[in-house]
């Protein structure tokens, strides 16, 4: 099965800060990673797909790079609404999707 | 707008079985796969199963492999996770998404099993 770390596992920051989340996968993923946000009582939102597809409706501040083991999601100026906590996502194969421990970004 | 609304969670005992619903509107149910996603106490997301637009093949994490069957009704605009076998470690909220990768998620139900 194909691990994901994610770092760090918490991050504190302020409204304009730049934000910078890594996932690194145990194995090559080629570009199927995914980025999610997540908030209590609510379902996941997608805001990456392939890398670096940015999802409609998605503020540009979000940005994903990477291929292969190393990926990451950026956010270049912190808006209030982006305190939550972000996962990533491999699903090169069907055979088992696996996501990142997460990364908390608080105040 | 996709709108999907997960039901069916409660409490059961270890060794129980319980029948997840997700129900699907505002899109074109029967194009898309249905995936399973757990959010255990305290910890992430866990990618559970998933099954192609008409039902066949389905694919499984190996921790519910053999005990947990995904299914899918497109008449009804429905996906289902019956789960049986239980153990006090499947507990948490059960999320079910479309597409691949997951775009559009319900809000979650939630799932308890103990003595």
């Amino acid at each position: 099965d194909i691990q994901l770390t994610q770092s760090p596992s918490t991050l504190a920051a302020s409204v304009g800060d730049k934000v910078t989340i890594t996932c690194r996968a145990s194995q090559s993923v080629d570009d199927w990673v995914a980025w999610y946000q997540h908030k209590p009582g609510k379902g996941p939102k997608r805001l990456i797909y392939r890398s670096t597809a940015l999802d409609g409706r998605v503020p540009s501040r979000f940005s994903g790079s990477g291929s292969g083991t190393e990926f990451t999601l950026t956010i270049s100026s912190l808006q209030p609404d982006d305190f939550a906590t972000y996962y990533c996502l491999q699903y090169e194969s069907y055979s088992g999707f696996s996501f990142g421990q997460g990364t908390k970004v608080e105040l | 707008q996709a709108h999907l609304v997960e039901s069916g969670g409660g409490v059961v005992q270890p060794g129980g079985s319980l029948r997840l619903s997700c129900t699907g509107s505002g899109f074109n149910f029967g194009s898309y796969p249905i995936h399973w996603v757990r959010q255990a106490p305290g910890t992430g997301l866990q990618w559970l199963t998933a099954i192609w637009y008409d039902g066949s093949p389905q694919f499984y994490t190996d921790s519910v492999k053999g005990r947990f069957t995904i299914s899918r009704d497109n008449s009804k605009n429905t996906g289902y996770l019956q789960m049986d076998g239980l153990r006090v470690d499947d507990t948490g909220v059960y999320f079910c998404a479309t597409d691949t990768p997951p775009s559009d998620w319900g809000q979650g139900t939630l799932v308890t099993v103990s003595s």
